[in-house]
């Protein structure tokens, strides 16, 4: 039972574009979203996050939008920078419950 | 500030020996996260800690896995005898409890099973 999809396993953006990165659930019962980034042998850091009560919140390059009606949110980053490069994580939680259910990530690349 | 902390980086064991992995969350947190992470079934919390308590295993697979947290400042993950099968890569994270709800990830550490 999935509960978190990121049905792109990878992503290759140009340098300057923008990327956007997409992630579906099923569970009504999340109500606060992170996103986290990692790259290769290192553990994932968190990047921005969202609770329910918004549709959209940014952080910089970093936008990350929610449309709760259909289970969706995605990660915007713009202008894609080749440190960008790495393979991120959407993990929905339920606030107090602590969990977060993980996403199976999306190997984004910038090229130059 | 020191993040999480866990050792070994890497491990590499034969089949039928104990594993124990170790973890140092970030001072002033709380809660601990053991998370194990393979390609085929991603990123799976296998149990957290508040406070020193053991809140749910429900992620721990079977009983030749268990884990322990006897201060704020360590936990361990031991696998005994290990498996192949139990090769991945081994994730500890830590946050507060109460404010927020961020995890922090150490490095994690690499353990391969022969």
């Amino acid at each position: 039972d999935q509960q978190v999809k990121q049905n792109s396993p990878s992503l290759s953006v140009q340098e300057g574009r923008i990327s956007i990165l997409n992630c579906d659930y099923t569970n009504s019962m999340f109500d606060y979203f992170l996103w986290y980034k990692k790259y290769p042998a290192e553990g994932p850091t968190f990047l921005i996050s969202i609770s329910s009560i918004k549709d959209k919140n940014e952080d910089g390059r970093f936008t990350v939008f929610l449309n709760k009606s259909a289970k969706h949110l995605s990660l915007h980053i713009v202008p894609s920078q080749p440190g960008d490069s790495a393979v991120y994580f959407c993990a929905p939680g339920i606030q107090g419950a602590q969990k977060l259910v993980f996403g199976q990530g999306t190997r984004l690349t910038i090229n130059p | 500030d020191a993040g999480v902390i866990q050792s070994p980086r890497h491990e590499v064991t034969e089949m039928g020996q104990e594993v124990t992995l170790r973890c140092k969350p970030i001072s002033g947190h709380n809660s601990l996260f053991w998370y194990r992470q393979t390609m085929m079934r991603g990123l799976e919390l296998l149990i957290y800690f508040n406070n020193n308590v053991p809140i749910d295993d429900s992620g721990m697979p079977e009983d030749r896995f268990s884990a322990k947290m006897p201060n704020a400042s360590f936990s361990t993950l031991k696998i005994q005898p290990s498996e192949p099968r139990d090769s991945a890569v081994y994730f500890c994270a830590s946050s507060r409890r109460q404010g927020g709800e961020t995890q922090y990830f150490g490095p994690g550490t690499r353990l391969l099973v022969l």
